[in-house]
């Protein structure tokens, strides 16, 4: 099973400031990853879809970086609706296509 | 408008059975895949199941496998997940998300882009 580190678990932020994300895993799985927002009562959202790709909607203020094993979800600049868990999932070669923990961002 | 509902959470007893259906609308199932993932109270979620179209392929993770079953109805637009044997940790809401295919000329490997709003299995005596 491949093991989805991220970092750090919680972070305290104010409006506009840049937020650089990390997901590491225990094993390359190519550019095979996407990150996820989630507030709370809500489904997760996707938010970027094979690395670096934004999905339908998403501001242009997210980006997504990284292949093989280290991943980054940079925010350009926080927005008062982005304080949100923050979650990367890998969907290599087999399954289980597991998450990482998550990393809380939230209001300084 | 592209939406996924579940239904058939409630409270069971350890040991017995639920069917949670997943109705598509706004869109045909019958061209995409689909996932079950599943969410403890205060915990991230969890990947527990998927099927592809024309149910040619499924999986399962290890938590599940043998005691849950992923199915779909073309012609009914909607995804199940039988779920037999349960026990208190498989309490948690459940979310059944869309794998989107091509989109944009681009084959989606890795990202679900359509969740339903989920529903919560609660297993106790």
């Amino acid at each position: 099973e491949i093991i989805l580190t991220q970092s750090p678990a919680t972070l305290s932020l104010s409006p506009g400031e840049r937020v650089t994300l990390s997901c590491r895993a225990s094993q390359s799985v190519s550019t095979y990853l996407a990150w996820y927002q989630q507030k709370p009562g809500q489904a997760p959202r996707l938010l970027i879809y094979d690395a670096s790709n934004r999905a339908a909607g998403i501001p242009a203020r997210f980006s997504g970086s990284g292949s093989g094993t280290d991943f980054t979800l940079t925010i350009s600049s926080l927005e008062p609706e982005d304080f949100a868990i923050y979650y990367c999932q890998q969907r290599g070669n087999w399954p289980p296509w597991t998450f990482g923990q998550g990393t809380k961002v939230e209001i300084k | 408008e592209v939406q996924l509902v579940e239904s058939g959470g409630a409270l069971v007893q350890p040991g017995g059975s639920l069917r949670l259906s997943c109705a598509a609308s706004g869109f045909s199932v019958s061209n995409y895949s689909f996932n079950w993932v599943r969410q403890a109270p205060g915990k991230g979620p969890e990947w527990i199941s998927y099927i592809t179209s024309g149910s040619r392929t499924t999986y399962y993770s290890d938590s599940v496998k043998g005691r849950f079953t992923i199915s779909r109805d073309d012609a009914a637009n909607s995804l199940y997940l039988q779920m037999d044997s349960l026990r208190a940790e498989d309490t948690s809401v459940y979310y059944c998300a869309r794998d989107p295919g091509h989109t944009g000329g681009h084959f989606v490997r890795a990202g679900m882009d359509v969740w339903g709003q989920g529903t919560t299995v609660t297993v106790s005596s």
